[in-house]
């Protein structure tokens, strides 16, 4: 079956460490994004890439930095600039005037 | 620019009562409307969309929506609530053209089901 495939499901941070989140896709789709959801906030968009090689920031990008290399694979690194990262990130594909399909997530904490 | 109000952070009804959770939009290009679900610690699934054409539209799970463009809004329904549709829904807009990919979501409302 095709779909989105995020990993880890949880992953813990310490002070000072970049982690990166892995999102693959095997829908075909061209284009891919992370968003950052908070308890009361609904999502928001970090970053976001219409095709391969190109990508373009979101309204939270700050922190965070991405890479499009393949058309599949869209992964989101959480650098030690961001100083809040504990939150569930969701990465998401579509091609156009589709809906957007949606992986299961990770959660970042921070130890 | 686009933005989207979900009037309601919690919504509870009992079990075979009518569910509405609202949602109001602002776009400046004619819209494309989406409901959400999520259950905890998933991602979201898609209920309905709609694009063009007939206003009123049928998703999943016997939700649907209609969309009034004179009252720009968006408001999810179910005839009857079961115990499974407890969950947290997202109301989210994206325009057309350039932006047609970028969804703008509400905060969500979180539906609790009363036996």
């Amino acid at each position: 079956d095709g779909g989105i495939t995020q990993s880890p499901k949880y992953l813990f941070r310490k002070e000072g460490q970049n982690v990166t989140l892995s999102c693959e896709q095997n829908l075909n789709h061209d284009a891919m994004y992370w968003y950052r959801q908070d308890p009361g906030q609904g999502l928001r968009l970090i970053y976001y890439s219409q095709i391969v090689n190109d990508f373009q920031k979101g309204d939270i990008a700050e922190g965070y930095s991405v890479s499009r290399e393949k058309k599949e694979s869209f992964p989101l690194t959480v650098t030690s600039a961001q100083k809040n990262p504990t939150a569930f990130y969701l990465c998401a594909s579509t091609v156009l005037n589709q809906p957007q399909h949606f992986g299961d997530g990770t959660r970042l904490s921070i130890l | 620019a686009q933005s989207v109000t979900q009037l309601g952070s919690h919504v509870s009804v009992s079990e075979g009562a009518l569910v509405l959770l609202r949602c109001n939009y602002s776009s400046s290009v004619p819209p494309y409307l989406f409901w959400y679900v999520q259950y905890p610690n998933q991602g979201l699934q898609l209920l309905l969309k709609y694009t063009t054409g007939a206003t009123l539209v049928k998703g999943i799970n016997g939700f649907e929506a209609e969309f009034k463009k004179s009252e720009t809004s968006f408001h999810l329904t179910k005839p009857s609530a079961h115990m499974s549709d407890a969950a947290e829904y997202f109301c989210a807009v994206s325009g057309l053209g350039g932006s047609a990919r970028q969804l703008t979501f509400g905060s969500g409302t979180q539906l609790t089901v009363l036996p």
